[in-house]
């Protein structure tokens, strides 16, 4: 009975580099929530999908981060020349209906950016 | 934009009771949750209040809100080292998890 699987739990970029972080839902789960935690910051909502489609990305910066949930396979959230600004943790939660009441996280990813 | 505020730590002994504060300031919030991150593991919920009610107990767990204020705290009783962990308010809709907004967590230490 896995929760929900996020992996790498820590990852390492140099300033410029690509960071892909991998989310699995819960089983049956469908509606995924990328959250980001920057230091001494509380989580701040980034992303809503379902399958295959972006239901709301306001809290995505503009530039260089996307997301995607693929028919098959994790979630993914991708973020292209990475800066040190982006050194936070991520994390991802489904639920079985889109109620926040029903959330459950992974355990988190870490990205440093040196 | 809506604003949820923590201490970042408490430190307690074995045995006495834990209070964990919160302060928000979205006056339209209709629940208010508290989550509790184990080392090593997810955020996991723990409990909600509905934005109508002042106290919500469960086992050793007691949620109280002063809607006039914007305070929320939570209360463990009888803290066990098991109780060790981050613990993180939140409010929103119930339905809506895009509309989550989190505090910084608490880092509470028990000790023994």
């Amino acid at each position: 009975n896995a929760g929900v699987m996020q992996n790498p739990r820590h990852l390492v970029r140099r300033r410029g580099q690509e960071a892909r972080l991998r989310c699995s839902p819960m089983k049956g789960h469908s509606h995924v929530y990328w959250y980001r935690q920057l230091p001494e910051e509380g989580l701040k909502f980034m992303v809503y999908l379902q399958k295959e489609n972006i239901i709301d990305e306001s809290g995505m910066p503009k530039e260089r981060f996307s997301a995607e949930f693929p028919k098959e396979g994790p979630s993914i959230l991708r973020i292209q020349q990475v800066v040190r600004g982006d050194s936070a943790a991520y994390f991802c939660a489904s639920s079985l209906t889109g109620g926040a009441g029903e959330l459950f996280f992974g355990e988190g990813s870490r990205l440093t950016v040196l | 934009g809506e604003d949820v505020e923590q201490s970042l730590f408490l430190s307690v002994r074995e045995g006495d009771s834990s209070v964990i504060n919160c302060t928000y300031t979205d006056s339209s919030s209709t629940y208010l949750y508290w989550y509790k991150q184990e080392p090593g593991a997810g955020l996991q919920l723990l409990t909600y209040i509905f934005s109508n009610m002042d106290m919500k107990q469960d086992q050793r767990l007691t949620v109280l809100l002063n809607k006039k204020d914007k305070h929320l705290s939570l209360r463990i009783a009888d803290t066990q080292t098991g109780d060790s962990a981050i613990y993180f308010c939140a409010e929103g809709p119930l339905a809506g998890a895009n509309n989550l907004f989190f505090g910084t967590g608490t880092r509470l230490t028990v000790i023994p």
